[in-house]
């Protein structure tokens, strides 16, 4: 059964600062792993969705990477704002299957 | 506007009081799924469905009905609600759900249905 895992569980950093958050999987056999972003009570915003063929996806101040024959993905935020602070998960697909990570929550302080 | 609904968005209901979750996509996609998230448990997937007609159990299906008989909508009915039904439930869809990797199986969530059952 595939298990996802994301370290830290909480994170608290300045303003400006660059930070990874991490996602590991026990399954390699995926579709593709995605990110996600949550607000407190709010609706899940996708931020980027990398395929198991690629190693990295871009987008503004976001690159996440994947080493699926690892397990791992990897979510960099450079140049972190307040309006970063949020709950941060990773998931992955399979032939119509989705596990999710626990998710990280990052607060960046002003 | 591209986007997946939900209604209703809260609700109390007493326990044994048949309901129904309405879920709607205006995105023509094939797939769409329900997931519940509790706090230390995560998100866990309920049922997907990767057409009309065609729908599968995902992690913690118990307890739990989804029918799918047109593509927009892909309703989750609480036949027997129990309080440990007791969530935040929500509703994906995406272009497709099978085939080998692809950008078309992006997932989109709506806004969450907040279910209490007492």
């Amino acid at each position: 059964k595939q298990e996802v895992t994301q370290i830290p569980a909480a994170l608290s950093v300045p303003e400006g600062e660059n930070l990874v958050l991490n996602c590991s999987f026990t399954d390699s056999a995926i579709y593709n792993l995605q990110w996600f972003r949550q607000d407190p009570g709010k609706g899940l915003t996708s931020l980027l969705l990398i395929q198991s063929s690629q190693r990295e996806q871009t987008s503004g101040r976001l690159n996440a990477s994947l080493d699926k024959s690892s397990g791992r993905s990897t979510l960099y935020i450079a140049a972190s704002q307040p309006g970063d602070s949020a709950t941060y998960l990773c998931a992955v697909f399979y032939a119509g299957k989705s596990t999710f990570g626990d998710g990280t929550t990052l607060t960046v302080k002003p | 506007e591209a986007q997946v609904t939900q209604n209703p968005r809260y609700l109390i209901t007493v326990t044994g009081k048949k309901l129904t979750v309405t879920c709607s996509q205006n995105m023509n996609h094939e797939y769409m799924s329900w997931y519940r998230q509790d706090p230390g448990l995560g998100l866990r997937q309920i049922y997907y469905s990767m057409n009309v007609e065609v729908t599968d159990k995902g992690d913690v299906p118990e307890g739990y009905k989804v029918s799918r008989k047109e593509k927009r909508n892909f309703p989750l009915i609480l036949e027997s609600p129990s309080p440990n039904q007791t969530s935040l439930y929500f509703c994906a869809s995406s272009l497709f759900g099978g085939g080998a990797s692809s950008s078309y199986n992006e997932q989109f969530f709506g806004p969450g249905t907040r279910l209490t059952v007492l």
